[in-house]
């Protein structure tokens, strides 16, 4: 299994830029979900999933968003960038079983000029 | 899900144990605790969770007390690559529908 795969792991935008950040993981999990990380800071919750055609709202949603037609995927939209959306965004994936462990992908690291 | 605090930072000496407390006062009967650890800057990892009873497993123990306000996650055996950002969390294990908040954790370092 691949686990969690983010793509791209890097990428640099100029301002007003519209991308998607790509996730998707190979271990059936309901449940999806994307963080960002800027320095020096915990990870703050941008949307999640509890399924396909199901998402909500995290701490920051300003500014992204998102979409789960299938089980595997769940992208990130960005659809005018601003320097304020430079983090490393991290997506997620949880085992809704008994450990309800999250497994998270390796990070996308954007910069916003 | 309850909030958790943590002390920003603790040193502790390689090869002592270490021992990062949280605290979650807030915590309700069926919140679960949850720990993470985030190496540089790679995804956080998971380390251990528990309910009421003590918890080992072969990274880490932890300790709740009894009544489930605070936490303990002990590292019987630092080492460097122990250093990282630990992040305490409760919520409720088995449920699906329940979004997952981070603290800022407590960022550990290992001296030799």
């Amino acid at each position: 299994n691949a686990g969690v795969t983010q793509t791209p792991k890097f990428q640099v935008l100029k301002t007003g830029q519209s991308m998607t950040l790509q996730c998707a993981q190979d271990m059936n999990h309901e449940y999806m979900s994307w963080y960002r990380q800027d320095p020096g800071m915990g990870l703050r919750l941008i949307h999640y999933s509890v399924g396909a055609g199901i998402t909500d709202q995290g701490e920051v949603p300003n500014g992204y968003n998102v979409s789960r037609s299938t089980t595997e995927d769940f992208p990130l939209r960005l659809l005018s960038a601003a320097p304020s959306q430079t983090s490393v965004y991290f997506c997620a994936s949880r085992d809704s079983g008994d450990t309800g462990e999250l497994f998270f992908g390796e990070g996308s690291r954007l910069t916003v000029l | 899900d309850a909030k958790t605090t943590q002390p920003p930072s603790m040193d502790c000496a390689e090869g002592r144990a270490a021992n990062l407390p949280c605290n979650h006062s807030t915590i309700s009967g069926n919140e679960y605790v949850y720990w993470y650890r985030q190496i540089h800057s790679q995804g956080p990892q998971y380390i251990i969770h528990g309910l009421k009873n003590n918890e080992t497993n072969e990274m880490a123990s932890l300790i709740i007390t009894e009544d489930r306000k605070s936490s303990t996650l002990i590292l019987p055996h630092a080492t460097l690559r122990d250093t990282a950002v630990y992040y305490c969390i409760v919520r409720v294990a088995v449920a699906s529908y329940d979004k997952v908040i981070f603290g800022p954790g407590t960022s550990l370092s290992v001296i030799p």
